[in-house]
């Protein structure tokens, strides 16, 4: 079955780093444009960011752009977001999802961003 | 940026009644690129609908979406016990944006 877990959330200082990753199995990877999505505590879903198929489109919400890159490794089955200049609007829990529109998600990480 | 309203904020019914809720864009929605998901407390949003009216695989035919260019409607025909959960629009015609949340809780 469709499978989609991310890892490396954490808790963070602002201006710091964090890698996210997001490990799929149960279809073929490289056939889909897959997606970070966010939730702030207590908040609504707010896109980040998505990548096409081949990895040759990529756009991001003006919210996290120059700061947040995403990638993709096809031969690894894998979905990043490396995140710079973190800021205390970024703590939220980070979902990778897959397709345009998102029929499946993981069950998200959690980051912190605070002093 | 296509902004996406929702309305109402918080709707208050009981199992068996009707759920009307709705989704208005700033601009039009290229081909009906409307999706509508549900949350529940502590899981990852479900893709309800797609298209503006295509039911995703799995989800009851008491679940239906419409609407076109810039308003768009969920309607859920009779409330499941199940059902009462945060219900989100998104476009994804022009890159994606989010409705902020329609909450559907029991009266």
């Amino acid at each position: 079955q469709v499978q989609l877990v991310e890892s490396g959330g954490g808790l963070v200082k602002p201006g710091g780093s964090l890698r996210l990753s997001c490990a799929a199995s149960g279809f073929t990877f490289s056939d889909y444009y897959m997606s970070w999505i966010r939730q702030a505590p207590g908040k609504g879903l707010e896109w980040v960011s998505y990548i096409s198929s081949s990895g040759s489109t990529i756009y991001y919400a003006d919210s996290v752009k120059g700061r947040f890159t995403i990638s993709r490794d096809n031969a690894k089955n894998s979905l990043y977001l490396q995140m710079n200049s973190l800021r205390a609007e970024d703590t939220a829990v980070y979902y990778c999802a897959r397709d345009n529109p998102s029929r499946a998600w993981g069950q998200g990480t959690l980051v912190t961003v605070s002093s | 940026e296509i902004v996406l309203t929702q309305s109402p904020g918080t709707l208050s019914l009981s199992p068996g009644e009707r759920a009307t809720l709705s989704c208005r864009a700033s601009q039009s929605v290229s081909s009906s690129y409307l999706a509508w998901y549900q949350q529940k407390p502590g899981q990852a949003p479900r893709l309800l609908i797609y298209g503006a009216s295509s039911r995703a695989t799995g989800i009851p035919d008491r679940f239906s979406g419409s609407g076109s260019g810039t308003d768009f409607t969920l309607t859920i025909s009779r409330l499941e016990p199940e059902d009462f959960a945060v219900y989100y629009c998104q476009q994804y015609g022009s890159r994606y944006t989010f409705g902020q949340g329609t909450k559907l809780e029991i009266k």
